[in-house]
């Protein structure tokens, strides 16, 4: 159980184009989910708390413009990254809440890499 | 400000050469501490939670303990297998969002 998919698992796209990245709670609802991006050999970093039926959350110096984020149901997020440029290349993972074990449950993660 | 800092960076060990990681916290009214494993290019695989000290939980080869100020994610007779970073988080207070460490890299060599 508490399994969550990301798709794509990569993409690579242009500079300038806008990427859209799906994260889906399988087998639970999710009320909450999160994303993260992370560097390599780094930590996670927060971007911004998802929540069904209202406006993502968004950290400090997180553009929220550019990282469109839309939680229109109880299993799915979506991240979007608007006119992307070469320095939002990352790997972005997605996490959702359990609400059975208050237990963050992780994706696999999206590689993006803009040209 | 909720803080996470683990250590060490880096480990090296061989096969079934016992250890532990260490995660010292700071949080407002702890709600709870999450271990994590991740390996390369995927997401944190969750492990375990802790929510009040002296609380430990164990899973296969490895076993997480609580205090006050610190967790230990203790790994015995590890084998190949178990490298991976694995990372720990706090929940504090009212918030659901977690505050992670640094992650320390395991290296387990046959």
């Amino acid at each position: 159980g508490a399994v969550v998919s990301q798709h794509p698992s990569r993409v690579i796209c242009k500079s300038g184009t806008s990427v859209k990245i799906e994260c889906r709670s399988l087998d639970f609802q999710a009320t909450t989910m999160f994303w993260y991006r992370q560097f390599p050999k780094k930590s996670l970093m927060l971007m911004a708390t998802s929540n069904e039926g209202s406006k993502a959350t968004y950290e400090q110096g997180v553009e929220k413009d550019k990282f469109l984020i839309n939680h229109a149901s109880l299993t799915l997020s979506t991240l979007t990254v608007t006119s992307a440029h070469p320095e939002d290349s990352s790997f972005y993972i997605c996490s959702a809440i359990s609400l059975s074990t208050d237990t963050q449950y992780f994706g696999p993660g999206t590689r993006l890499t803009v040209l | 400000e909720d803080q996470v800092t683990q250590s060490p960076e880096a480990l090296r060990l061989q096969e079934g050469e016992s250890s532990s990681l260490n995660c010292s916290y700071t949080v407002s009214g702890l709600r709870g501490l999450f271990w994590y494993r991740q390996d390369p290019g995927k997401g944190p695989e969750f492990l375990f939670t802790l929510y009040s000290a002296g609380e430990e939980k164990e899973k296969e080869r490895l076993k997480a303990t609580l205090t006050k100020k610190e967790s230990f994610l203790h790994i015995t007779a590890p084998k190949p297998e178990d490298s991976a970073t694995y990372l720990c988080a706090v929940q504090g207070g009212g918030a659901q969002k977690l505050v992670f460490g640094q992650g320390t890299r395991l290296t387990i060599n046959p």
